[in-house]
């Protein structure tokens, strides 16, 4: 079956430092990535996504490159802000008429803080 | 505004009270879904919904039931709660029109089981 795979948590970083969080998952065929954003007392809100091997998704400074060949999908910013602290999941979902459309498989979540 | 609305927003009660926990959606969206939250194991899939009289069982469906009687309307029931139901619930929808599913969420249940 499809799983996903994030780096383990907390992360914790001053403001304006770069961000890597690692994600990498398992899955048959060609899904679609995500990474959702909740922040704290919230919902979550779609960051960005992917729907095909090499598209890079991006959004609010965020990046992520969908990589078939190391099937991995890193969430990436510059230079994170105070803002930015939440936690964020990677995501999968398979294809349109496939049997698991519709259905996200996500990651465990990843805490970040960003200290002034 | 487009938004998914879920009630209540926290819910104490005790083992065996059955309970029932509302998702509405006004976007008109076909597919309708349901997911628990807990530390370390990110979000799984309950049950979810096609379209309307379609569901069908998610990851972790044990113990609870739902029903899509209405587009809009995705309730989660709970007849007899138990504790290791304690967790936070996130209602979702999407559109099937598309190629990928793009799915918004409600703002989650925060429920507690005595």
């Amino acid at each position: 079956g499809n799983s996903v795979t994030q780096m383990e948590g907390p992360v914790t970083l001053s403001e304006e430092a770069f961000l890597t969080i690692n994600c990498t998952y398992t899955a048959t065929g060609y899904p679609s990535l995500f990474w959702y954003v909740q922040y704290p007392g919230e919902g979550l809100q779609l960051l960005l996504k992917a729907t095909k091997a090499d598209d890079k998704g991006s959004n609010k400074g965020f990046e992520a490159t969908y990589r078939k060949e190391t099937t991995s999908f890193h969430l990436e910013k510059g230079s994170v802000q105070v803002s930015d602290s939440a936690v964020y999941f990677c995501a999968l979902s398979g294809r349109a008429g496939g049997t698991s459309y519709g259905k996200l498989t996500f990651g465990q979540g990843t805490i970040l803080t960003v200290h002034p | 505004e487009a938004q998914v609305t879920q009630n209540p927003r926290y819910l104490i009660t005790v083992t065996g009270k059955k309970l029932t926990v509302t998702c509405s959606q006004n976007m008109n969206h076909e597919y309708m879904s349901w997911y628990r939250q807990d530390p370390g194991l990110g979000l799984r899939q309950i049950y979810y919904s096609m379209n309307v009289e379609v569901t069908d069982k998610g990851d972790v469906p044990e113990g609870y039931k739902v029903s899509r009687k209405e587009k809009r309307n995705f309730p989660l029931i709970l007849e007899s709660p138990s504790p290791n139901q304690t967790s936070l619930y996130f209602c979702a929808s999407s559109s099937t029109q598309g190629s990928y599913n793009e799915q918004f969420f409600g703002p989650g249940t925060r429920l507690t089981v005595l």
